[in-house]
């Protein structure tokens, strides 16, 4: 079956730093890719909506430029932190369609980042 | 705009008990229906979907029924184990241009031995 797989599981890092995640379809070629944030026991905000070379979607409220999403490649989309401070600690989960969902999606298995 | 309520949780029940968890949905029109799953520290795995009215998802013994007249797809399993004790996401989806989830709030479900 499909396999979507995030990297780094965990990281913690500096308040100020910069922190990219990675999120690579294994065995499929991901058309659209959505990064989505999950705060402690709650449901799943989307952030935004990305197409293999073009310009991300964000949703309401998710700044863009703290936020920054590349979708270079059809295997690979990647979210960075920028200037991280401890709001920005939470739960990332990626997600990828090989159609704009048409055809399913499958999931990261989530990083967990922590700024201090 | 359209939207997913779930029932609150945590829903804790004993090892062979029914299960139900309830979604509502509100959307103009006939989106798809996912049910997703959660274990803890994990991403989420989809677990079954319906995409038209009366259809039925099913999987590892679970099911819902898209039911158009209530607006609703409540997750159904006859006798719950200790390892399905997770957390339980409704969604819907447009088959449009974003096709982007839009989900539930979550329902936890602790199964005690």
């Amino acid at each position: 079956g499909a396999v979507v797989s995030q990297h780094p599981s965990r990281v913690i890092c500096k308040s100020g730093t910069s922190v990219k995640i990675e999120c690579r379809s294994l065995d499929f070629q991901a058309t659209t890719m959505f990064w989505y944030r999950q705060f402690p026991k709650q449901s799943l905000m989307l952030m935004a909506t990305s197409n293999e070379g073009s310009k991300a979607t964000y949703e309401q409220g998710v700044e863009k430029d703290k936020f920054l999403i590349n979708h270079a490649s059809l295997t690979l989309s990647t979210l960075t932190v920028t200037s991280a401070h401890p709001e920005d600690s939470s739960f990332y989960i990626c997600s990828a369609s090989p159609g704009k969902g048409a055809y399913g999606y499958t999931f990261g298995s989530g990083t967990r980042l922590t700024v201090v | 705009g359209d939207s997913v309520t779930q029932m609150e949780g945590p829903v804790t029940l004993s090892e062979e008990a029914f299960l139900t968890i309830n979604c509502t949905y509100t959307a103009t029109g006939y989106p798809s229906l996912f049910w997703y799953v959660q274990y803890p520290g994990e991403g989420l795995q989809l677990l079954l979907k319906a995409t038209k009215a009366d259809d039925k998802g099913s999987n590892k013994g679970f099911e819902a029924t898209y039911r158009k007249e209530t607006t609703s797809f409540h997750l159904e399993k006859g006798s719950v184990q200790v390892s399905d004790s997770a957390v339980y996401f409704c969604a819907l989806s447009w088959m449009d241009s974003s096709y982007k989830l839009i989900f539930g709030s979550g329902t936890r479900l602790l199964v005690r031995p």
